[in-house]
């Protein structure tokens, strides 16, 4: 059975860094690119940036290179780290390959 | 302009079929690419339920039921999400996504009302 599991803080102050894990089981993490997508409030989906096993990874250029996306193989975790975040951060995180979605871990920015 | 747009909303009855539409800019030629679909329900995340390039090259979400189906509308550069025998739990949010140079592309997403 594949699961997904975010975890982190779920308050994070404005300015500050947001760091987030996702821990993978079930299937071969060397066999898809590993995503982070989130989800602003009663709004659609936003891809954030990726990241395949040989260290490969991608941003979404919105983010103003803010974001940093790593890969344990070892431990099966993916990463997330964003930089001075602010309230439109806000939302909830997921972890995802193309297949497979983890629930999300929601993320408030506030002071 | 958007590289994809979805209607934001379809309404539809119980038992007929619905069609989601995900049109593709104009630079960007739907041929090219393999359009995902994923079905998002309040307060859950989003759940894979197909791919599709061709008919030749499609795949079906695990437990996803076959009146979900993906196809092409060339003449309108759009991916099709067809749900037939719409049932009251298919209420959802639906979102399209392409792969476009190593990176996620998603719609703005439809949300498709059964009534």
């Amino acid at each position: 059975q594949v699961q997904l599991q975010e975890s982190g803080p779920g308050l994070v102050r404005p300015s500050e860094t947001l760091a987030l894990t996702c821990t993978v089981s079930g299937v071969s993490i060397y066999s898809y690119y590993w995503s982070w997508v989130r989800q602003s409030p009663g709004k659609g989906l936003e891809w954030i940036g990726n990241i395949y096993f040989g260290g490969t990874t991608n941003y979404n250029p919105s983010l103003a290179s803010r974001g940093t996306i790593s890969l344990d193989t070892s431990q099966r975790q993916l990463s997330l780290q964003l930089t001075s975040v602010t309230a439109a951060d806000t939302g909830v995180y997921y972890c995802a390959c193309e297949d497979f979605w983890g629930q999300g871990t929601l993320v408030t920015v506030s002071s | 302009q958007a590289v994809l747009t979805q209607p934001s909303s379809l309404s539809a009855s119980p038992g007929a079929s619905a069609s989601l539409t995900c049109t593709l800019r104009s630079d960007i030629n739907v041929g090219a690419f393999r359009i995902y679909w994923y079905q998002q329900k309040p307060g859950s995340p989003p759940q894979f339920l197909l791919k599709y390039k061709s008919d030749s090259d499609k795949e079906q979400g695990s437990g996803v039921p076959r009146r979900f189906s993906g196809s092409k509308d060339a003449s309108a550069n759009a991916g099709i999400l067809l749900i037939s025998g719409l049932q009251p739990e298919d209420e959802a949010d639906y979102y399209c996504m392409i792969w476009q140079s190593s990176t996620w592309v998603f719609g703005g997403g439809t949300k498709l009302t059964v009534l």
